[in-house]
């Protein structure tokens, strides 16, 4: 079946360092893949995403590479802040129409960013 | 802007109790799912429903059962709490479509159950 592999955290970074979230999947076909943030005591919302291979998702800084050879999807920011401290979570959505939105999800990686 | 709204943000219950979690969306969609969270696990899916009064199973249905009588809400049932169903419990949902407009789920603030 369908699955999501992300790096084990916590993650903890000092403010302006450089980030990396490692996340690979295995599904069939050619899934749409996602990362989603959740920030202390809220729900999660999407960060961004890629649809196809060799797209790349960017927002609030945050970048991500749908790499189908190596079937990654890892997510990176240059310089990060105080307020990304969150749990970011990397998910696919299998290709297949019909009714299927499920989404597959990664455990989660706490990061940290100290001042 | 979507609005996924949970009926509690925490709940404490006795073990044995019947526990609802409500969850409604504003935004007409079709899919609505209900996961937990868990620390080391993740988010797994519990149920999920594509249509009103359509139901399916997702990865850890034991012990939940799920009503979907409108459109717009989508209740989690559990029928006889147990202390092992103590977790963070969270709502979603999701437009049908094809194209880029239609690849967000969109989730609830959650609802932090303790089972005693």
């Amino acid at each position: 079946g369908d699955s999501v592999t992300q790096m084990e955290g916590p993650v903890t970074l000092s403010e302006e360092a450089f980030l990396t979230i490692n996340c690979t999947y295995t599904a069939t076909g050619y899934p749409s893949l996602f990362w989603y943030v959740q920030y202390p005591g809220e729900g999660l919302q999407l960060l961004l995403k890629a649809t196809k291979a060799d797209d790349k998702g960017s927002n609030k800084g945050f970048e991500a590479t749908y790499r189908k050879e190596t079937t990654s999807f890892h997510l990176e920011k240059g310089s990060v802040q105080v307020s990304d401290s969150a749990v970011y979570f990397c998910a696919l959505r299998r290709a297949s129409g019909g009714s299927n939105y499920k989404l597959t999800f990664g455990k989660g990686t706490l990061l940290t960013v100290n001042p | 802007d979507v609005k996924v709204t949970q009926s509690s943000r925490y709940l404490v219950k006795r073990t044995g109790e019947k526990v609802f979690l409500e969850c409604v969306q504003d935004m007409d969609h079709e899919n609505m799912f209900w996961y937990r969270q868990d620390p080391g696990l993740g988010l797994r899916l519990i149920y999920f429903s594509y249509d009103v009064k359509m139901k399916e199973k997702g990865d850890i249905p034991e012990g939940y059962s799920v009503s979907r009588e409108k459109k717009e809400r989508f209740s989690l049932i559990l029928e006889s709490a147990s202390t092992n169903q103590t977790s963070m419990y969270l709502c979603a949902s999701h437009p049908s479509g094809i194209g880029s407009s239609y690849n967000e789920q969109f989730f609830g603030p959650g609802t932090r159950l303790t089972v005693l």
